[in-house]
């Protein structure tokens, strides 16, 4: 069966860094678009940044465009997300999810939680 | 970028009852619209996608319609596990992907 387990979340503190992996299993990694989408405490849901199946094409939402970079290994079926120069708001459970179409998420990962505090 | 508006923010039903959901686009997105469920402490689930289109294993009581700019989820007779936030997603002319902002449906 498909599973996504996201890793690396941890308490960082405003202007660090951190990098999330995303592990796929049960499906061809290397077939699928796929995201990131953060949901902030009791907020609804953000579409963070995308990758083609390749890796060619890549997507940032504004809020994190030139800190956040989002990267692929379809050698070791894993998604990444480099987070640099880390605020506040960033504060989120971080989910990676495939893309089906164009482009809706037919999978989700459990999420991993980022605080971002001092 | 593409505002999604979803309506009511919560909705209260009871067990058995028909719950209707409104999700609007401040632009036409066509049918390229899907509809999640997320439980507290899950991650969201694809229920709907193609505006109307249900996802493997969902049941036959969730349907979706509309298109352009007006969609509505319907669950035609609300289950206990039906209880949760709905998110609306559009996937035309983007970046950005936009989600709405949820409905509630409690008891």
């Amino acid at each position: 069966q498909v599973q996504l387990v996201e890793s690396g979340g941890d308490l960082v503190k405003p202007g660090g860094s951190l990098r999330l992996s995303c592990a796929g299993s049960g499906f061809t990694f290397s077939d699928y678009y796929m995201s990131w989408i953060r949901q902030a405490p009791g907020k609804g849901l953000e579409w963070v940044s995308y990758i083609s199946s390749s890796g060619s094409t890549i997507y940032y939402a504004d809020s994190v465009k030139g800190r956040f970079t989002i990267s692929r290994d379809n050698a070791k079926n894993s998604l990444y997300l480099q987070m640099n120069s880390l605020r506040a708001e960033d504060t989120a459970v971080y989910y990676c999810a495939r893309g089906h179409g164009w482009i809706y998420f037919d999978y989700w990962g459990q999420g991993t939680l980022v605080p971002v505090s001092s | 970028e593409i505002v999604m508006t979803q309506s009511p923010a919560t909705l209260s039903v009871s067990p058995g009852e028909r719950a209707t959901l409104s999700c609007r686009a401040s632009q036409s997105v066509y049918s390229n619209l899907a509809w999640y469920q997320q439980k507290p402490g899950q991650a969201p689930r694809l229920l709907i996608y193609g505006a109307s289109t249900r996802a493997t294993g969902v049941p036959a009581r969730f349907s979706g319609s509309g298109s352009g700019t007006e969609f509505t989820l319907t669950i035609s007779s609300l289950q206990s596990e039906d209880f949760a936030v709905y998110y609306c997603q559009h996937y035309n002319n983007w970046p950005p992907l936009t989600f709405g902002g949820g409905t509630k449906v409690e008891i």
